[in-house]
């Protein structure tokens, strides 16, 4: 079972719709955990923190699930320029490995 | 700098010949890492320093793989007798101290490394 792991998709969905992606992690002592957004041959990029409480930043949700050991991402009034790769972070509670899921790949239709 | 340097963007070298990859962290960050993406995959973790020690090296795919960084800034990433399995985007970041909650990592563009 790989540490980090995410549906690959692609999720294609019309303009305006709601999406959510998972990913499940597998290290119970994990401390830390992000989503990142990586273009096609762009390097990855921070699209936001996930804290216990779930935070949102405009159309962009994430929640943590401790005792399920899965985050989500949940984007609202979908955007063509939301097509992209969507990377779940997981960082160890030493701080030291960064481990990277597969990535989701979204692709967002007119 | 602004942001996370790498050099050379993109590189093609031919089978068995050593390569060497630069990443200029962004200014004070002490944490440093590597990592590596073939076309299409995920990330590959292969490399952390924090300052100029290695706490974990346990990525480093072979030992043709090595890895240095001096002065708490400059890392080098080196491929010797490189094999066509090493083409891949090798990707570096950094953050300020260890990557918890709230130290944001930033990624360089990567070095595109194609070996024919």
């Amino acid at each position: 079972r790989k540490e980090v792991e995410q549906d690959p998709g692609p999720f294609n969905v019309p303009e305006g719709a709601t999406v959510a992606f998972n990913c499940t992690y597998s290290n119970s002592a994990s401390q830390s955990f992000f989503w990142y957004r990586q273009d096609c041959r762009k390097e990855p990029k921070l699209l936001m923190s996930v804290y216990s409480s779930g935070n949102e930043d405009g159309r962009f949700t994430a929640q943590l699930n401790r005792a399920s050991q899965y985050i989500s991402l949940l984007i609202r009034d979908s955007k063509l320029s939301d097509s992209a790769t969507y990377l779940c972070v997981v960082i160890d509670n030493a701080g030291n490995m960064l481990t990277f899921g597969g990535g989701t790949r979204l692709m967002v239709k007119p | 700098g602004a942001g996370v340097s790498q050099s050379p963007s993109n590189k093609v070298t031919e089978k068995g010949k050593d390569v060497e990859l630069r990443c200029d962290p962004i200014s004070g960050h002490t944490a440093l890492y590597w990592y590596r993406q073939s076309l299409g995959q995920g990330l590959e973790f292969l490399i952390y320093f924090q300052g100029n020690s290695a706490p974990d090296k346990s990525g480093l795919p072979s030992d043709r793989f090595s890895a240095e960084r001096t002065g708490g800034s400059v890392s080098t990433l080196t491929i010797q007798r490189t094999q066509q399995e090493d083409s891949a985007v090798y990707l570096c970041a950094s953050s300020l101290y260890a990557a918890r909650s709230g130290n944001t990592i930033y990624f360089g563009e990567g070095s595109w490394l194609t070996v024919v």
